[in-house]
């Protein structure tokens, strides 16, 4: 039974360029959620999608925007990359927004 | 707004010694779920117990115990006879009943020493 499962494991960018990143959810799972971990420090929300659509959105601008597909996989788009957002992006599925969330083991994105 | 805050940035321990990680959590909702995950080196965080505002009851698992305290508003972890295969970052989170997004701490990291 597979996990959650991210694509890229790491991706290297320079400011200005634009970013996919791609989540196939734990077997069973409906709904996403996305995280964005900075180097010592906690996940923090990004959004999650559920039914294809974007349920709740954390503090982020919309330069991050994302997708859930019929086979809830999803995607995180990330446009006009700056230094900041070097960081882990995670990806968390669960069934419904209620339930124990199962990571991903991240996409490590560094921005040059 | 809500908030967790994990006051121990690093601890380190030597091994078979028990280690107690502090969690404090705000907010003004009554019904609310708190988390603790665990971080390896590897990235993935790994689900270790959720605690329903409602139910304040201790729980044991192993070698690890949580201390859920509404009163103080604290979810402490304990491991008791800690092994180096317990060195990992470990994560409080809290989520509103009904809500959507996971607020986590800054997390704590443990070193345990042969």
């Amino acid at each position: 039974d597979a996990g959650v499962t991210q694509s890229p494991t790491h991706l290297i960018k320079t400011r200005g360029q634009q970013v996919t990143l791609r989540c196939s959810p734990k077997s069973g799972h409906d709904t996403v959620s996305w995280y964005q971990q900075a180097l010592g420090q906690g996940p923090q929300f990004i959004f999650q999608y559920y039914e294809e659509e974007e349920r709740q959105r954390g503090n982020f601008p919309d330069r991050f925007s994302g997708h859930q597909f019929p086979n809830y996989s999803s995607e995180l788009n990330v446009n006009a990359l700056l230094l900041g957002d070097s960081a882990l992006y995670l990806c968390a599925s669960s069934i419904g927004g209620g339930q124990p969330q199962h990571f991903g083991d991240g996409t490590r994105l560094s921005i040059l | 707004a809500q908030k967790v805050t994990q006051a121990q940035t690093e601890i380190s321990v030597v091994e078979k010694e028990d280690v107690t990680l502090d969690c404090v959590y705000e907010t003004r909702d009554t019904t609310y779920y708190l988390f603790w995950y665990k971080q390896p080196p590897s990235g993935e965080l790994v689900f270790l117990i959720r605690r329903n505002s409602f139910d304040e009851q201790n729980e044991i698992s192993g070698r690890y115990s949580w201390n859920f305290q509404k009163s103080t508003s604290s979810f402490n972890f304990t491991i008791t006879a800690s092994q180096v295969v317990d060195s990992a970052v470990y994560f409080c989170a809290l989520r509103l009943t009904g809500g959507f997004k996971t607020i986590f701490g800054a997390g704590t990291r443990l070193f345990v020493k042969a």
